[in-house]
C-alpha cells in the first residue's frame, strides 16, 4: 500500500512504552485499523478507530488520530516480549478494501 | 469453526507452471481476499470478492486469476509462475461493509525457481 506509510523498525526494552507511527494519504478513509502479525502466522485484528475519534484506549493499547496530519499512532503501555511482532496499519473506506501499510516490526529486548 | 484455511502452506514451482492456492472460510462471509506479503512490502491486495460470482482487481493483478462459484471458497490461480511471484499469500474473510473485521488464514509460502 504505497499510500500508507510506517517505519519498517522499532525497538524497546521491556517494561517501556512502544509507539508504532503510520501515515495515510487518503482523507475518504473511515476507519484505520491495527493488525499483529507474530512469526509464521496470519494477521489478526488489534484495535480500530473510525475517523471521527481522535483516541480509543483498549487495556495496554492506545490509538491517537489526527485527522488533519492524516497521521495514525498506536501506543502500547508496558510492552512485553510477547507483543514482538509486525504490526500493520491499515485503512478502510466506503469499500470492503483494506489497504496496508508496509507493517512495523517490533522488537522487544529484555 | 475453522475460521480461514489456506491449502497448501508450502509450495515450491518451477518457473512456468501453473498452480491453484485454496482457500476456504466457514463464516459465511461474503468478503474474500488475496494479498501478498513481500519484505519491506506490506500487504498488497492481489484480487477481491464481494460475494459468489464477484470478482475484482487489487493493486497487483497480474499473473493471477480468481473465481468464487461458492460463498466459501476463493482460489487463488497462478497461470505461468515466475520467480517475481515468490512470496508469501495470504486469503482473509470479512462480513463486508465498513468497521467489519478481516480474519487471515496461515499463510502459503510460494517459491519459484
Amino acid at each position: 500500500g504505497e499510500d500508507v506509510e510506517q517505519s519498517l523498525f522499532l525497538s524497546v526494552r521491556e517494561g517501556d512504552s512502544s509507539v508504532i507511527n503510520c501515515t495515510y494519504t487518503d482523507s475518504s478513509s473511515t476507519y484505520l485499523y491495527w493488525y499483529k502479525q507474530e512469526p509464521g502466522a496470519g494477521l489478526q485484528l488489534l484495535t480500530y478507530i473510525f475517523s471521527n475519534m481522535d483516541m480509543k484506549q483498549d487495556q495496554r493499547l492506545t490509538v491517537l488520530l489526527n485527522k488533519k496530519d492524516k497521521h495514525l499512532s498506536l501506543r502500547i503501555a508496558d510492552t512485553q516480549t510477547g507483543d514482538s511482532a509486525i504490526y500493520f496499519c491499515a485503512r478502510g473506506g466506503d469499500t470492503d478494501k483494506l489497504i496496508f501499510g508496509t507493517g512495523t516490526r517490533l522488537q522487544v529486548f529484555p | 469453526n475453522a475460521g480461514v484455511t489456506q491449502t497448501p502452506k508450502f509450495q515450491v514451482l518451477k518457473t512456468g507452471q501453473s498452480m491453484t492456492l485454496q482457500c476456504a472460510q466457514d463464516m459465511n462471509h461474503e468478503y474474500m481476499s488475496w494479498y501478498r506479503q513481500d519484505p519491506g512490502m506490506g500487504l498488497r491486495l492481489i484480487h477481491y470478492s464481494v460475494g459468489a460470482g464477484i470478482t475484482d482487481q487489487g493493486e497487483v493483478p497480474n499473473g493471477y486469476n480468481v473465481s468464487r462459484s461458492t460463498t466459501e471458497d476463493f482460489p487463488l490461480r497462478l497461470l505461468s509462475a515466475a520467480p517475481s511471484q515468490t512470496s508469501v499469500y495470504f486469503c482473509a474473510s470479512s462480513r463486508g461493509g465498513m468497521n467489519t473485521e478481516a480474519f487471515f488464514g496461515q499463510g502459503t509460502r510460494l517459491t519459484v525457481v
